[in-house]
């Protein structure tokens, strides 16, 4: 099975554009989470997703929004982008609260 | 505040074995990760603790003391492809993960 695939696998983007990230998973797994990487920092949580038609806000979700239509697809969006956006960004999902499964990650840089 | 504290990085040789030490803060404990990160990749899953006590999987092995919120994570026959981030994870009471930043291990021939 694929498991997790995000996309695009890398993007610039001028400041104040939107974006949106794309993440889908084929494991039937019932959670999902939107983490940012950066240099000397770990794993932070921007927004996860229990459930199918639920959302919540993890450590840093300002200037994301996300949405879950169904179990598979977890896209993250940014409205208007700004250049402490940077980062590389990893969706995961899990069943429960059990072990999580990461993709492939999109890195991002905001000029 | 939740902290995870792990050192940034190491180096070891070929053939040897290194441990990695994680300590945490967090509120509540509902397990803790370890997890392999190569270079422009996705972390990888390699071990959970809940119990205190030592989980031995192949050339790897985590050890847990959840009275210390102390953990290692222990690298035998170290090999040329261990080279990479290891990632130490608790899972707290809200049951999301607090992540370290991340040990970078460097392996020498």
């Amino acid at each position: 099975t694929a498991g997790i695939t995000q996309a695009p696998t890398s993007q610039i983007l001028a400041a104040g554009r939107s974006m949106t990230l794309r993440c889908t998973q084929d494991m039937r797994h019932n959670a999902m989470y939107w983490y940012r990487q950066d240099l000397g920092l770990g794993l932070r949580l921007i927004h996860y997703s229990n459930t199918a038609g639920t959302t919540g806000k993890g450590e840093v979700p300002d200037g994301y929004s996300v949405s879950r239509a169904n179990t598979d697809d977890f896209p993250l969006t940014l409205a208007s982008a700004v250049p402490s956006q940077t980062s590389v960004y990893f969706c995961a999902s899990s069943e429960g609260t059990d072990t999580q499964y990461f993709g492939p990650g999109t890195r991002l840089t905001v000029l | 505040g939740q902290n995870i504290d792990q050192p940034t990085e190491m180096t070891a040789t070929e053939g040897a074995i290194v441990q990695i030490n994680c300590t945490y803060q967090t509120s509540g404990f509902n397990g803790l990760f370890w997890y392999q990160q190569h270079a422009g990749e996705a972390p990888t899953f390699l071990s959970y603790n809940v119990l205190d006590g030592l989980e031995e999987k192949g050339r790897f092995s985590s050890f847990l003391s959840r009275s210390k919120g102390y953990s290692y994570l222990l690298l035998k026959e170290l090999q040329m492809k261990d080279s990479a981030s290891y990632l130490c994870a608790v899972m707290d009471s809200n049951y999301q993960l607090i992540w370290g930043a991340g040990t970078k291990l460097i392996i020498k021939p």
